[in-house]
Protein backbone atom coordinates (compact mmCIF):
# COMPACT_ATOMS: atom_id res chain seq x y z
CA UNK A 1 0.00 0.00 0.00
CA UNK A 2 1.23 3.32 -0.46
CA UNK A 3 2.05 5.82 2.43
CA UNK A 4 3.97 8.70 3.56
CA UNK A 5 5.86 8.67 6.46
CA UNK A 6 7.28 11.76 8.58
CA UNK A 7 9.05 10.59 11.53
CA UNK A 8 9.70 13.56 13.44
CA UNK A 9 6.63 15.68 15.37
CA UNK A 10 8.50 18.50 15.99
CA UNK A 11 12.00 19.65 14.75
CA UNK A 12 13.64 22.53 16.35
CA UNK A 13 16.42 24.27 15.30
CA UNK A 14 18.06 27.58 15.76
CA UNK A 15 17.89 30.47 13.59
CA UNK A 16 21.00 30.17 11.08
CA UNK A 17 21.65 26.55 11.24
CA UNK A 18 20.63 24.35 8.59
CA UNK A 19 17.54 22.61 8.85
CA UNK A 20 16.11 18.82 7.23
CA UNK A 21 12.26 17.57 8.05
CA UNK A 22 12.71 13.86 6.65
CA UNK A 23 9.91 12.40 4.56
CA UNK A 24 10.13 8.37 3.72
CA UNK A 25 7.68 7.23 0.77
CA UNK A 26 6.18 3.52 -0.48
CA UNK A 27 4.54 3.87 -3.72
CA UNK A 28 5.33 1.27 -6.38
CA UNK A 29 7.37 2.79 -9.19
CA UNK A 30 8.56 6.34 -9.81
CA UNK A 31 6.89 8.03 -7.20
CA UNK A 32 5.69 12.09 -7.42
CA UNK A 33 7.02 14.14 -4.50
CA UNK A 34 5.69 16.87 -3.13
CA UNK A 35 6.37 19.25 0.06
CA UNK A 36 3.38 21.65 1.36
CA UNK A 37 3.96 24.22 4.26
CA UNK A 38 1.25 25.59 6.01
CA UNK A 39 1.88 29.02 7.99
CA UNK A 40 -0.20 29.46 11.52
CA UNK A 41 -3.94 30.07 10.11
CA UNK A 42 -3.02 30.03 7.12
CA UNK A 43 -3.79 27.40 4.25
CA UNK A 44 -1.42 25.16 2.93
CA UNK A 45 1.15 26.18 0.10
CA UNK A 46 2.89 24.45 -2.52
CA UNK A 47 7.12 24.52 -1.81
CA UNK A 48 8.65 21.95 -4.08
CA UNK A 49 8.11 18.90 -6.33
CA UNK A 50 10.01 16.15 -7.47
CA UNK A 51 8.83 14.84 -10.73
CA UNK A 52 11.70 13.50 -12.79
CA UNK A 53 15.23 14.22 -13.60
CA UNK A 54 17.29 15.90 -11.37
CA UNK A 55 17.42 14.48 -7.86
CA UNK A 56 17.79 17.80 -5.96
CA UNK A 57 14.96 20.10 -6.51
CA UNK A 58 14.44 23.63 -5.55
CA UNK A 59 12.06 25.72 -4.28
CA UNK A 60 10.36 28.44 -2.78
CA UNK A 61 11.67 30.16 -0.04
CA UNK A 62 15.25 28.88 -0.31
CA UNK A 63 14.42 25.20 0.21
CA UNK A 64 15.14 22.36 -1.31
CA UNK A 65 14.42 18.60 -1.06
CA UNK A 66 16.75 15.49 -2.35
CA UNK A 67 14.64 12.51 -3.81
CA UNK A 68 17.15 9.61 -2.97
CA UNK A 69 15.27 6.06 -4.58
CA UNK A 70 17.26 4.16 -2.86
CA UNK A 71 16.08 5.18 0.81
CA UNK A 72 12.94 6.33 -0.23
CA UNK A 73 13.13 9.39 1.29
CA UNK A 74 12.70 13.29 0.38
CA UNK A 75 13.93 15.39 2.89
CA UNK A 76 13.41 18.92 2.78
CA UNK A 77 16.30 20.51 3.54
CA UNK A 78 17.35 24.61 4.34
CA UNK A 79 20.67 25.77 4.55
CA UNK A 80 20.17 28.66 6.67
CA UNK A 81 16.79 28.64 8.95
CA UNK A 82 14.99 31.88 9.60
CA UNK A 83 12.23 32.49 12.38
CA UNK A 84 9.51 32.93 9.47
CA UNK A 85 10.38 29.17 8.66
CA UNK A 86 8.14 28.28 11.69
CA UNK A 87 5.69 26.10 10.31
CA UNK A 88 4.05 22.73 9.96
CA UNK A 89 5.32 20.95 7.02
CA UNK A 90 3.51 18.17 4.65
CA UNK A 91 5.01 15.64 2.42
CA UNK A 92 2.76 14.11 -0.31
CA UNK A 93 3.37 11.30 -2.46
CA UNK A 94 1.15 10.64 -5.53
CA UNK A 95 1.46 7.49 -7.70
CA UNK A 96 2.31 8.39 -11.68
CA UNK A 97 0.09 5.42 -12.06
CA UNK A 98 -2.66 5.81 -10.71
CA UNK A 99 -4.14 7.68 -14.14
CA UNK A 100 -6.82 10.58 -13.72
CA UNK A 101 -6.83 10.01 -9.72
CA UNK A 102 -5.09 12.76 -8.35
CA UNK A 103 -5.21 11.69 -5.13
CA UNK A 104 -2.14 12.71 -2.72
CA UNK A 105 -1.38 10.36 0.28
CA UNK A 106 -0.41 12.90 3.00
CA UNK A 107 2.10 12.44 5.57
CA UNK A 108 0.68 13.87 8.88
CA UNK A 109 3.39 16.32 8.86
CA UNK A 110 6.21 18.01 11.34
CA UNK A 111 6.30 20.99 12.99
CA UNK A 112 9.55 23.04 12.88
CA UNK A 113 10.32 25.81 15.30
CA UNK A 114 13.05 27.88 14.14
CA UNK A 115 14.49 29.49 17.71
CA UNK A 116 16.26 32.73 17.46
CA UNK B 1 -6.85 35.95 -8.87
CA UNK B 2 -7.82 35.82 -5.33
CA UNK B 3 -7.27 32.03 -5.82
CA UNK B 4 -9.39 29.63 -3.39
CA UNK B 5 -11.61 31.34 -1.32
CA UNK B 6 -13.74 29.61 2.00
CA UNK B 7 -16.51 30.68 4.03
CA UNK B 8 -16.73 31.16 6.67
CA UNK B 9 -13.46 30.99 8.86
CA UNK B 10 -14.33 30.00 12.11
CA UNK B 11 -18.55 28.12 12.67
CA UNK B 12 -19.69 27.17 15.89
CA UNK B 13 -22.35 24.39 15.54
CA UNK B 14 -24.80 22.29 17.69
CA UNK B 15 -25.23 18.40 16.86
CA UNK B 16 -28.02 17.74 14.55
CA UNK B 17 -27.45 21.23 12.62
CA UNK B 18 -26.51 21.63 9.10
CA UNK B 19 -24.68 23.88 7.19
CA UNK B 20 -22.41 24.29 4.28
CA UNK B 21 -18.71 25.19 3.83
CA UNK B 22 -18.19 27.34 0.93
CA UNK B 23 -15.42 26.98 -1.27
CA UNK B 24 -14.98 28.93 -4.87
CA UNK B 25 -11.55 29.28 -7.06
CA UNK B 26 -11.00 32.06 -9.72
CA UNK B 27 -8.19 29.86 -11.40
CA UNK B 28 -10.22 27.44 -13.99
CA UNK B 29 -9.07 24.30 -12.70
CA UNK B 30 -11.35 21.29 -12.65
CA UNK B 31 -10.37 19.53 -10.04
CA UNK B 32 -11.19 20.57 -6.62
CA UNK B 33 -10.93 18.56 -3.28
CA UNK B 34 -12.06 19.17 0.15
CA UNK B 35 -9.85 17.88 3.00
CA UNK B 36 -10.06 17.98 7.15
CA UNK B 37 -7.60 18.74 9.41
CA UNK B 38 -7.00 17.35 12.98
CA UNK B 39 -4.44 17.35 15.10
CA UNK B 40 -2.22 14.09 15.04
CA UNK B 41 -4.45 12.93 11.99
CA UNK B 42 -2.66 14.92 9.26
CA UNK B 43 -4.94 15.51 6.00
CA UNK B 44 -8.05 13.52 5.34
CA UNK B 45 -9.28 13.82 1.79
CA UNK B 46 -12.87 13.95 2.47
CA UNK B 47 -14.19 13.67 -1.62
CA UNK B 48 -12.46 14.91 -4.99
CA UNK B 49 -14.19 16.19 -7.77
CA UNK B 50 -12.70 16.13 -11.39
CA UNK B 51 -14.73 18.59 -12.75
CA UNK B 52 -18.44 20.51 -13.07
CA UNK B 53 -21.23 17.99 -12.89
CA UNK B 54 -18.86 15.04 -12.04
CA UNK B 55 -18.40 12.92 -8.94
CA UNK B 56 -15.93 10.61 -8.33
CA UNK B 57 -16.09 8.85 -5.12
CA UNK B 58 -18.73 7.88 -2.78
CA UNK B 59 -19.05 10.85 0.17
CA UNK B 60 -18.54 9.81 3.32
CA UNK B 61 -21.19 9.92 5.93
CA UNK B 62 -22.47 13.32 7.13
CA UNK B 63 -21.46 15.20 4.24
CA UNK B 64 -22.90 15.92 1.09
CA UNK B 65 -21.41 18.06 -1.78
CA UNK B 66 -22.40 19.71 -5.13
CA UNK B 67 -20.35 20.77 -8.16
CA UNK B 68 -22.91 22.56 -10.37
CA UNK B 69 -20.09 25.03 -11.81
CA UNK B 70 -16.32 24.84 -12.29
CA UNK B 71 -15.55 27.39 -9.25
CA UNK B 72 -18.03 26.68 -6.71
CA UNK B 73 -17.42 23.51 -4.65
CA UNK B 74 -19.89 23.37 -1.33
CA UNK B 75 -19.58 20.97 1.77
CA UNK B 76 -22.30 20.44 3.24
CA UNK B 77 -22.64 18.89 6.90
CA UNK B 78 -25.78 17.05 6.88
CA UNK B 79 -26.49 16.58 10.28
CA UNK B 80 -23.16 17.91 12.63
CA UNK B 81 -21.70 15.20 15.00
CA UNK B 82 -19.03 16.05 17.31
CA UNK B 83 -16.63 14.25 15.81
CA UNK B 84 -16.73 16.57 13.10
CA UNK B 85 -15.19 19.26 14.41
CA UNK B 86 -12.10 20.07 12.18
CA UNK B 87 -10.32 22.33 10.45
CA UNK B 88 -11.73 21.96 6.53
CA UNK B 89 -9.68 22.99 3.72
CA UNK B 90 -10.74 23.20 0.36
CA UNK B 91 -8.23 23.11 -2.59
CA UNK B 92 -7.80 23.31 -6.46
CA UNK B 93 -5.29 21.62 -8.64
CA UNK B 94 -3.62 22.47 -11.39
CA UNK B 95 -1.53 19.91 -12.12
CA UNK B 96 0.83 18.83 -10.23
CA UNK B 97 0.34 21.81 -7.63
CA UNK B 98 -2.76 21.85 -5.45
CA UNK B 99 -3.98 25.36 -4.10
CA UNK B 100 -5.19 25.67 -0.84
CA UNK B 101 -7.64 27.77 0.96
CA UNK B 102 -7.47 29.37 4.29
CA UNK B 103 -9.88 26.46 5.87
CA UNK B 104 -12.64 26.98 8.16
CA UNK B 105 -12.55 26.15 11.85
CA UNK B 106 -15.56 23.86 12.87
CA UNK B 107 -16.43 23.40 15.98
CA UNK B 108 -19.63 21.03 16.70
CA UNK B 109 -20.64 21.18 20.19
Amino acid sequence: AQSVAQPEDQVNVAEGNPLTVKCTYSVSGNPYLFWYVQYPNRGLQFLLKYITGDNLVKGSYGFEAEFNKSQTSFHLKKPSALVSDSALYFCAVRDPHAGNNRKLIWGLGTSLAVNP
Amino acid sequence: NAGVTQTPKFHILKTGQSMTLQCAQDMNHGYMSWYRQDPGMGLRLIYYSAAAGTTDKEVPNGYNVSRLNTEDFPLRLVSAAPSQTSVYLCASSQRPRRYFGPGTRLTVL
